[in-house]
């Protein structure tokens, strides 16, 4: 079965400054999926960068891009030049092959002016 | 473009009541996802249609849960019989079965069972 973790329960950074947020994932299919998505306080998740299993390049969604490790089975996403308004709740996930996500506990970022 | 829709944002019911969710994908979407949330942990699966067919249902879903989509529009997600332990936020998501499939979630439903 596939699994996500979330090492850092929580993180601060420096408003400008980059952070990066871990992401390990366990499966035994070739093909996948990884997300990573934000949740503020209101509770919506809002998608922010997708990398599938056999991309070549790390993919880049604007100051998102995602370090992916496929040996190490880690998808970090880095965050760079942070905003006050990157402070939210992020979660990793992982697609399935049955097409459900698979999310891990998530990571709360607080970014400090 | 409108995005995921639900409805309603919050609602408390006292247990034992029956309560209904309703869930409008973006429009073009023929895949629609309900996840159930509680404090502090991750998104959990609970079933997800392809347009009008159920596929599959998680084993959180006891039998006083029901979900429907009965034209592969908008889905309804009903709660029987509630107990204090379903509290939670409920998500919609939905996604286009083409590419990566990324599912585009709504803004969730908050139910507080008293």
């Amino acid at each position: 079965a596939q699994k996500i973790t979330q090492t850092q329960p929580g993180m601060f950074v420096q408003e400008k400054e980059a952070v990066t947020l871990d992401c390990t994932y366990d499966t035994s299919d070739p093909s996948y999926g990884l997300f990573w998505y934000k949740q503020p306080s209101s509770g919506e998740m809002i998608f922010l960068i997708y990398q599938g299993s056999y991309d070549q390049q790390n993919a880049t969604e604007g100051r998102y891009s995602l370090n992916f490790q496929k040996a190490r089975k880690s998808a970090n996403l880095v965050i760079s030049a942070s905003q006050l308004g990157d402070s939210a709740m992020y979660f990793c996930a992982m697609r399935d092959e049955g097409n459900k996500l698979v999310f891990g506990a998530g990571t709360i970022l607080r970014v400090k002016s | 473009d409108t995005g995921v829709s639900q409805d309603p944002r919050h609602k408390i019911t006292k247990r034992g009541q029956n309560v209904t969710f309703r869930c409008d994908p973006i429009s073009e979407h023929n895949r629609l996802y309900w996840y159930r949330q509680t404090l502090g942990q991750g998104p959990e699966f609970l079933t997800y249609f392809q347009n009008e067919a159920q596929l599959e249902k998680s084993r959180l879903l006891s039998d006083r849960f029901s979900a429907e989509r009965p034209k592969g529009s908008f889905s309804t997600l009903e709660i029987q019989r509630t107990e204090q332990g379903d509290s939670a936020m409920y998500l919609c998501a939905s996604s286009f079965i083409q590419g990566r499939e990324t599912q585009y979630f709504g803004p969730g439903t908050r139910l507080l069972v008293l």
